[in-house]
């Protein structure tokens, strides 16, 4: 079975400090893992996703994440956080014969002055 | 670059009531989606579809129906509101294969009373 863990439900920040979201997944196989921000009262839009290779991916706005195997994680991470970065990110599992992304339930993110 | 459009962007039903939500894409993806996104539970999988006229059901399919008559469009049926239901409905496509970037529209917000 597949499935996606976010153990935060929120998480503060000050602006300009260090982020890090944490995603665990439960897959047997190789995985597609996925970031999404969501702005409020918007759709979901791709962060970025790691397929193979380096293990550790660069996305948009300054956001990378680093994919673990051995530790079934792939957390995201941003050296200095912007207040316009609160939003809601969402971690998403693929597999490689999977038909449709599974999604875990989401961190809120807030970014304090 | 393409959108996803969902009407409506609210939804005010009654009890017992059948609902129907409506999304088109422009990116002529041949794949869509329709997710249920519910505070602290993350995006569940009601239906999506491969191809024109194709169904497929997700984790969470009880209570609702689908339908793909053409490629750009998907439309759900919520077949009986509940009453005291909250959610929103998210629309995505993506090309293909579920290991593709989704692109999601801004919702349908659903209240009923």
């Amino acid at each position: 079975a597949q499935s996606v863990t976010q153990p935060d439900a929120r998480v503060t920040v000050s602006e300009g400090a260090s982020l890090q979201l944490r995603c665990k997944y439960s897959y047997s196989g190789t995985p597609y893992l996925f970031w999404y921000v969501q702005y409020p009262r918007q759709g979901l839009q791709l962060l970025l996703k790691y397929y193979s290779g380096d293990p550790v991916v660069q996305g948009v706005n300054g956001f990378e994440a680093e994919f673990s195997k051995s530790n079934s994680s792939f957390h995201l991470r941003k050296a200095s956080v912007h207040w316009s970065d609160s939003a809601v990110y969402f971690c998403a599992l693929s597999s490689n014969s999977g038909t449709y992304q599974r999604f875990g339930t989401g961190t809120k993110l807030q970014v304090v002055p | 670059g393409g959108i996803i459009t969902q009407t409506p962007k609210f939804l005010i039903g009654q009890e017992g009531q059948k609902l129907t939500l409506k999304c088109q894409q422009n990116f002529n993806h041949d794949t869509m989606y329709w997710y249920r996104q519910d505070s602290g539970k993350g995006l569940r999988l009601i239906y999506y579809s491969i191809t024109e006229n194709d169904l497929q059901k997700g984790d969470l399919s009880e209570g609702y129906d689908a339908s793909r008559e053409k490629k750009s469009s998907f439309s759900l049926t919520v077949t009986s509101a509940q009453k005291n239901e909250m959610a929103v409905f998210l629309c995505a496509s993506s090309s293909t294969f579920s290991q593709n970037t989704l692109y999601f529209g801004a919702g349908t917000r659903l209240s009923v009373l």
